[in-house]
């Protein structure tokens, strides 16, 4: 089946400091990818929809200057969290969607911001 | 806006039976999809079972069986002949036909599995 890579898959960084996360599709082209956020024994919360070569669609709450989306080709897209602060820590998981109807995970990133 | 609820946040099963993991989906929506997926402690997603709005017969996968209550908007995962490996968090998700992938997911339930 279709695999999605996220990388890294375990991150801790200081107050502070930008965090870039990678998710990418590797044998399928994906026109849309999307970010999740999940805290520890909670739900998984749809943060943006990013879209290739446009502007990623945010969900209400999320902060865009702070979660930095860039898709920039149909296999790659990246969440930056800038400036990360320790409410910033947490579980952030990637799914990419193949010819518009198959939705595949990547692994997902623990980020703990010190 | 679409709703699930997963009002079990951790069950028990012993090793071999069946167990029942329930989940409830509020929507106005006559054309969705209703996902479940494992989410073992390693963190990643994975896929189990698939049911649309339309389709007829319950959705079967394997040991997975998904038990297709449309009036009552309910769509509750069975899990047969339960194994130790089977010990992990579990998510209903819904998506709306139309309204892209967006994936609405219930709180989960944790299952365990004894011997």
């Amino acid at each position: 089946g279709a695999v999605v890579s996220q990388h890294p898959s375990w991150v801790i960084c200081k107050s502070g400091t930008s965090v870039k996360i990678e998710c990418r599709s590797l044998d399928f082209q994906a026109t849309t990818m999307f970010w999740y956020r999940q805290f520890p024994k909670q739900s998984l919360m749809l943060m943006a929809t990013s879209n290739e070569g446009s502007k990623a669609t945010y969900e209400q709450g999320v902060e865009k200057d702070k979660f930095l989306i860039n898709h920039a080709s149909l296999t790659l897209s990246t969440l930056t969290v800038t400036s990360a602060h320790p409410e910033d820590s947490s579980f952030y998981i990637c799914s990419a969607e193949e010819k518009g109807e198959k939705l595949f995970f990547g692994s997902g990133t623990q980020l703990s911001v010190l | 806006a679409q709703k699930i609820t997963q009002t079990q946040p951790g069950m028990f099963v012993q090793e071999k039976e069946a167990v029942t993991l329930d989940c409830t989906y509020d929507t106005s929506d006559q054309s969705y999809g209703l996902f479940w997926y494992k989410q073992p402690s390693s963190g990643e997603m994975i896929f189990l079972i698939y049911q649309g709005s339309y389709d007829e017969q319950n959705a079967t996968e394997g040991r997975y069986s998904l038990n297709f209550q449309k009036a009552r908007k309910s769509a509750n995962l069975v899990i047969s002949a339960s194994q130790l490996g089977d010990s992990a968090m579990y998510f209903c998700a819904m998506i709306l036909t139309g309204g892209g992938n967006k994936l609405t997911f219930g709180t989960g339930t944790q299952l365990k599995v004894e011997l």
